[in-house]
């Protein structure tokens, strides 16, 4: 089943503890982001990479680091989480970032709170 | 800069009423326009897109989009609601020219009343 997944689904952490949440897609898509999902606000993209070894900043990238060794995944690095991180997660991908559809799909979320 | 602007944050009606949730974006160059669906603690869906051409999309579960370019809107319809449809909708566009970038509304929380 083409899908993207997301681990962990929950998280519970301390201020400052670093922790990392994995996100893998098995639809060899070039394009992975990773947004945070807030009431009110939507969701705001954070990283994005066209392809491997290739990431930019989206529109919230403070706090937060990624790294894209393999196609298939996209792992976000809270290096010293804080509370304001506190927050729904999604990644998701896209077959290219220049194509027409620009469909993305997305992973189910993990939900972090930062204590 | 790029917006986009979702009119209600939540909309209530009752089962087999018609709906529409709202959405208007700004831009100075052309866009691509979705709408995705969130269920109760489970990802985005994708329902529809437009991208070019017929200005009236049709998406899945009998949902469909008009893309008015004069009003920078793209309004979501259902004819007929059932309880299932109750969800969190998002308007999103995209940039063809920003890597794929995806900019989101806030949202509207629909919920279906039997």
């Amino acid at each position: 089943e083409a899908q993207v997944t997301q681990n962990p689904r929950y998280l519970i952490t301390v201020t400052g503890k670093k922790l990392t949440v994995t996100c893998s897609q098995n639809m060899n898509h070039e394009y992975m982001s990773w947004y945070r999902q807030d009431p009110g606000l939507g969701l705001r993209q954070i990283y994005y990479s066209m392809n491997v070894e290739v990431t930019d900043k989206g529109d919230v990238p403070e706090g937060y680091k990624v790294s894209r060794k393999e196609k298939r995944n996209f792992p976000l690095i809270l290096e010293s989480p804080s509370p304001n991180q506190t927050s729904l997660y999604f990644c998701a991908s896209s077959p290219d970032y220049a194509g027409v559809s620009n469909e993305q799909f997305f992973g189910p979320g993990t939900r972090l709170t930062v204590l | 800069a790029q917006s986009v602007t979702q009119l209600d944050s939540q909309v209530p009606v009752f089962e087999e009423a018609p709906v529409e949730l709202r959405c208007n974006y700004s831009s100075s160059v052309s866009v691509y326009l979705f709408w995705y669906v969130q269920y109760p603690n489970q990802g985005l869906q994708l329902l529809l897109k437009y991208l070019s051409g017929s200005t009236l999309v049709k998406g899945i579960n009998g949902f469909e989009a008009e893309f008015n370019k004069s009003q920078t809107s793209f309004h979501l319809r259902k004819p007929s609601v059932h309880i299932s449809d109750t969800a969190e909708y998002f308007c999103a566009v995209s940039l063809g020219n920003q890597g794929g970038k995806l900019i989101f509304g806030q949202g509207t929380e629909l919920s279906v009343k039997p």
